[in-house]
């Protein structure tokens, strides 16, 4: 158990729905990260946050967005969904922001978009 | 554009027996490796790193080795155990950048007793 939760494990909705996912970092982690795997792709980073400001960006489509809040866990949001949203979407924590700073993973959330 | 390829989708080596897995990236940039382990239904576990200053890098079982010239690094594990059986992913960053993780495919390592 890595210490990170995501809620819920799986989704199932339909095209042009909207969806949150929502991640809990580990206890006193600032630095939360998304990422997204799709069927036949690696893990592929969306978008980071530390302490609640945007910290970097990925190839992450205009119709997602996200947040942290003040309580530190952070919502993925997806919207206008299309079939190839389908995936894993996996949120990470570390404690600091720095490259060397191990990045703990959630299990994930099964998104399935039909 | 794959920064980071991992082009053996699978690996099957018997118990006991070393296990190599290999990575190679395009990004001159990158001074950070790192090995992630996934068993299924679970989020990715790291396992060891090396920072670009090293050739090589050991914790216990495993070793990573870092060839800069090649842009190539290799994961091995001696001995194998069927508990090493998962997809392993080897991922890489660059200081200056962002601290965001660039991922290969994965291959999935599977130890036969």
């Amino acid at each position: 158990d890595s210490g990170v939760t995501q809620t819920p494990k799986h989704l199932i909705t339909a095209t042009g729905q909207r969806v949150t996912l929502r991640c809990s970092p580990r206890s006193g982690d600032l630095s939360v990260y998304w990422y997204q795997q799709s069927l036949d792709q690696g893990l592929q980073f969306l978008i980071q946050y530390y302490n609640g400001e945007e910290r970097a960006k990925g190839n992450i489509l205009e119709r997602f967005s996200a947040q942290q809040f003040p309580d530190l866990h952070s919502e993925l949001n997806l919207s206008s969904l299309e079939l190839g949203d389908s995936a894993l979407y996996f949120c990470a924590s570390s404690v600091g922001t720095g490259h060397n700073y191990e990045q703990y993973f959630g299990p994930g959330t099964r998104l399935t978009v039909t | 554009d794959q920064q980071v390829k991992q082009n053996s989708p699978s690996l099957s080596v018997q118990e006991g027996r070393i296990s190599i897995l290999n990575c190679d990236y395009t990004n001159s940039m990158f001074d950070y490796f790192l090995w992630y382990k996934k068993y299924p239904a679970e989020g990715p576990t790291f396992l060891i790193s090396i920072s670009s200053i090293k050739d090589k890098n050991e914790d216990g079982r495993f070793t990573v080795f870092l060839n800069k010239s090649a842009k190539h690094l290799s994961l091995h594990i001696v001995p194998s155990q069927p508990g090493d059986s998962a997809v392993y992913f080897c991922a890489a960053s660059s200081q200056g950048g962002s601290e965001k993780l660039v991922f290969g495919k994965g291959t999935k390592l599977t130890v036969n007793p």
